[in-house]
């Protein structure tokens, strides 16, 4: 594994289902994030991590949920899915959190998901 | 909260300058980001201002004036690789530390 890893790349879903879009990275970076990406919406903030075992809400949750027990790894869940959830989502790490530093963001490749 | 704006689309010619414009509110701000995506693909970093001024890397220049909330990203030489979109995004520190983006700008490059 170099950077970040996403899985499914693809994935058909029906709607009412429960779905895990995994992340992994193996950067040790301390801050980690979801975007989904919709046409003609840019990228939008569903959850972070600043650190292990801490997580908050971005732009968009609702429908979403996440945990982070290790630095490496930061599942986003949908419980229940429904068609507008059908999107490109998109991983993210930066490598440390607060301060002035750059903490430019690395992109896993995205995970296509349709739920119909 | 944020709020960030960018153009929908530009066009211009292989071998000209193109500046695509963003401006933002927030009130923890703390950095501002351009990035790269082309289509179907991931976004990569092109750069980062978090004090005002002109920061350059090659083809690409990338402004920022934080007292009126507005940035823009300077591309030279335009080849018809640049035909991409560019997303502008903010670091926001307010408690935690958040990154917001735009919804970017599709560039097209004509020949």
């Amino acid at each position: 594994i170099a950077g970040i890893t996403q899985a499914p790349t693809s994935q058909i879903l029906a709607a009412g289902r429960r779905m895990t879009l995994r992340c992994t990275q193996d950067m040790r970076h301390n801050a980690m994030y979801w975007y989904r990406q919709d046409l003609g919406l840019g990228l939008r903030l569903i959850h972070y991590s600043n650190t292990a075992g801490t997580t908050g809400k971005g732009e968009v949750p609702d429908g979403y949920s996440v945990s982070r027990a290790n630095t490496d790894d930061f599942p986003l869940t949908l419980a229940s899915a429904v068609p507008s959830q059908t999107s490109v989502y998109f991983c993210a790490s930066s490598q440390s959190t607060g301060g002035a530093g750059a903490n430019v963001l690395t992109f896993g490749a995205g995970s296509r998901l349709t739920v119909l | 909260g944020q709020n960030i704006d960018q153009p929908t689309e530009m066009t211009a010619t292989e071998g000209a300058i193109v500046q695509i414009n963003c401006t933002y509110q927030t009130s923890g701000f703390n950095g501002l980001f351009w990035y790269q995506q082309h289509a179907g693909e991931a976004p990569t970093f092109l750069s980062y201002n978090v004090l005002d001024g002109l920061e350059e890397k090659g083809r690409f220049s990338s402004f920022l004036s934080r007292s009126k909330g507005y940035s823009y990203l300077l591309l030279k030489e335009l080849q018809m690789k640049d035909s991409a979109s560019y997303l502008c995004a903010v670091r926001e520190w307010i408690g935690d530390d958040k990154i917001i983006f735009g919804k970017g700008t599709r560039l097209h490059i004509l020949p």
